[in-house]
């Protein structure tokens, strides 16, 4: 399967606790997203990466959010000290940079947080 | 800010019957819209998307939407549904930022379909 893939699928953990997913894109695709969808809601953007550069990052990304792309490859999200409210279902997707509104989405990381 | 309203959160709807899913845009300039289908376990999945060519836009699995700037509408629809057509459908808003598409999602439509 050549699609975008996210690890782990599920994460439970307690609050205070430290977690960090990984998404793998479409090997050739130069950008990637992160977004956040909650009970009810539709996906919410976090941030974007162009190749390795973080070009953008949504307010909802508070400081104990962190994101990094090093190679312009894979892409992981950590957050530190994780509070209840961070339980969500956190989306990665890529696109190509030409024809870039088309976007591919991994299956996501459905966080618990205790 | 561009942003789009899902006007119903359930539609429920038998299998055979017509399906019309109801979204509403506000932009200040022309949008580029989009429907998203989620179906449980799974991937988002782009169903059809709107980009100022045509105001009718097809889709994958027989759905279309029109694009209606005089009544801010981007409606999806389909003719007869199917079982499989069960999943979750987002309205979506395209905003070019800083050389990427930030995606602006509805609050979705869970689509039920009945024998």
């Amino acid at each position: 399967d050549t699609g975008v893939s996210q690890d782990p699928r599920h994460k439970i953990t307690k609050r205070g606790q430290n977690v960090t997913f990984r998404c793998d894109p479409i090997s050739e695709h130069n950008r990637l997203y992160w977004y956040r969808q909650t009970l009810g809601q539709g996906p919410e953007f976090l941030t974007y990466f162009q190749n390795e550069a973080q070009l953008e990052k949504s307010r909802l990304l508070s400081d104990r959010f962190s994101a990094e792309r090093p190679k312009g490859s894979f892409s992981t999200l950590e957050i530190q000290r994780t509070e209840q409210g961070d339980s969500a279902m956190y989306l990665c997707a890529s696109s190509l940079e030409i024809g870039g509104e088309k976007l591919f989405f991994g299956s996501g990381t459905q966080l618990s947080v205790l | 800010a561009q942003s789009v309203t899902q006007l119903d959160s359930h539609v429920s709807v038998s299998e055979g019957t017509p399906v019309l899913l109801r979204c509403n845009y506000s932009s200040s300039y022309s949008p580029s819209l989009f429907w998203y289908v989620q179906h449980p376990n799974k991937g988002l999945q782009l169903l059809l998307k709107y980009t100022s060519a045509a105001t009718l836009v097809k889709g994958i699995n027989g759905f279309e939407a029109e694009f209606k700037k005089s009544e801010t509408s981007f409606h999806l629809t389909k003719p007869s549904a199917h079982m499989s057509d069960a999943a979750e459908y987002f309205c979506v808003v395209s905003e070019l930022t800083g050389g990427g598409n930030k995606l602006t999602f509805g609050t979705g439509t869970q689509l039920k379909v009945e024998l």
